[in-house]
């Protein structure tokens, strides 16, 4: 089965850190780009960061709000990919999405969304 | 960075309506644009891309259209399951930013 499954959410203190982990199945991992998407409570979406795949050298990019903090990798002979979130602010709090993105005619769109993971910053 | 916005915020409709959302980007973003939705407490779902393409598996009566700045998502005969929040995308640059949703009610 074509799956996506977060996991690594919880509770953590601001300041902290947590690393959360996607696991992909039923598809070639390394042939795609892989985003992390988050949803705060009650709020729209927000585009976290990307890890693009091997033919383009794993290169990354992140959103300005998260960028010198967050760090998305992979790990090809897992299948898996990683968001290692330091320096946690209350503001993180958010369901976190992992996101596989496919190319279709030079478009790299969003294609495959796993269930989400809940991170909440507090004390 | 580009923004993306969406009217209505919200709107009511009924069994069998012809929908239609608009989004606007800040800049032109050819057709670098993606339509999802999302129903409550569960993950987004891919619905078009490249502005009229529709994912594989989703009914054909979603369709999307537009280029630029100015695009719709149109739903040609809403259903029950069809309630729920839809989001555009842009994926023309680097940050890749949503619209606020459009919450369609009965």
């Amino acid at each position: 089965e074509v799956q996506l499954v977060e996991s690594g959410g919880g509770l953590v203190q601001p300041g902290g850190s947590l690393r959360l982990s996607c696991a992909a199945s039923g598809f070639t991992f390394s042939d795609h780009y892989m985003d992390w998407v988050r949803q705060a409570p009650g709020k729209g979406l927000e585009w976290v960061g990307r890890t693009r795949n091997k033919a383009n050298s794993y290169t990354t990019e992140y959103a300005a709000s998260v960028k010198g903090r967050f760090i998305i990798s992979r790990d090809e002979s897992k299948n898996s990919l990683y968001l290692q979130m330091n320096s946690l602010k209350t503001e993180d709090t958010a369901v976190y999405y992992c996101v596989r993105t496919s190319s279709s005619s030079g478009h790299w769109h969003f294609d495959l969304w796993g269930r989400g993971t809940l991170v909440t910053v507090s004390s | 960075d580009i923004q993306m916005t969406q009217s209505p915020s919200s709107l009511s409709a009924s069994v069998g309506d012809r929908v239609t959302i608009t989004c606007r980007a800040s800049q032109g973003i050819s057709n670098y644009l993606a339509w999802f939705q999302q129903k409550p407490g569960k993950a987004p779902k891919s619905l078009i891309y490249a502005a009229s393409s529709l994912q594989s598996g989703v009914p054909s009566k979603f369709s999307g259209s537009g280029s630029g700045t100015d695009f719709t998502l149109t739903i040609s005969s809403l259903q029950p399951e069809d309630f729920a929040t839809y989001y555009c995308q842009h994926y023309h640059s680097y940050p890749l930013t949503f619209g606020g949703g459009t919450k369609v009610e009965i």
